[in-house]
């Protein structure tokens, strides 16, 4: 079946480590993007991809890192300069920048 | 004001009935419009899209885009339990950008 996978489903970070939460889509998108959500805040762009081997920062990128090395594969490390990293991490992806996004089943990240 | 902004509810309707949501956007959200709906814990899930002025059906859904007053709703018939969820509204970024913008959510509570 096609689709997007996040893993794990759940990341313990300890101080000052950084941590990557993996992204992988078999849909054949272009287009491929990192989410943060905090309770009531709804969904706020990190990181966004058109294609590989490039990307673009979002609203809230500080304190975040990406890659696009591979079309399949948008991961995101969560860099110890995110002072507050505890929320659901949602990656979705999309067959051209402008069409509507499917997700994944998200990470939730906490802090130990 | 915020680019995409929706009350936070909770609303409550009886089984059955008709839920209105509604979404206002600013100048810098374009003119395509989508509705997520996402339960407790899981991702979201696109309901609907809509790009040009008037309404959508879908079932049970209909989608209204009104860009004269820069509003968008989601309408529910025959709401059931299972619609209970937050609905997120988001709209793309105009200008040039790929990036989708979203509220902060409706929480739908439907009540026996």
């Amino acid at each position: 079946d096609g689709g997007i996978t996040q893993s794990p489903k759940y990341l313990f970070r300890k101080e000052g480590q950084n941590v990557t939460l993996s992204c992988e889509q078999n849909l054949n998108h272009d287009a491929m993007y990192w989410y943060r959500q905090d309770p009531g805040q709804g969904l706020r762009l990190i990181y966004y991809s058109q294609i590989v081997n490039d990307f673009q920062k979002g609203d809230i990128a500080e304190g975040y890192s990406v890659s696009r090395e591979k079309k399949e594969s948008f991961p995101l490390t969560v860099t110890s300069a995110q002072k507050n990293p505890t929320a659901f991490y949602l990656c979705a992806s999309s067959s051209r920048t402008r069409e509507k996004l499917f997700f994944g089943s998200g990470t939730q990240l906490s802090v130990l | 004001q915020k680019e995409v902004e929706q009350n936070s509810g909770p609303l409550s309707v009886p089984e059955g009935a008709i839920a209105s949501l509604n979404c206002t956007y600013s100048d810098r959200v374009s003119q395509s419009f989508f509705w997520y709906r996402q339960y407790s814990g899981k991702s979201p899930e696109l309901i609907m899209s809509i790009y040009s002025n008037g309404d959508k059906e879908d079932g049970r859904f209909t989608a209204q885009l009104n860009k004269a007053s820069q509003y968008v709703s989601l309408l529910i018939r025959d709401s059931q339990p299972s619609d209970s969820a937050t609905y997120l509204c988001a709209g793309l970024q105009g200008g040039g950008g790929n990036k989708l913008t979203f509220g902060t959510g409706t929480q739908l509570k439907v009540e026996l």
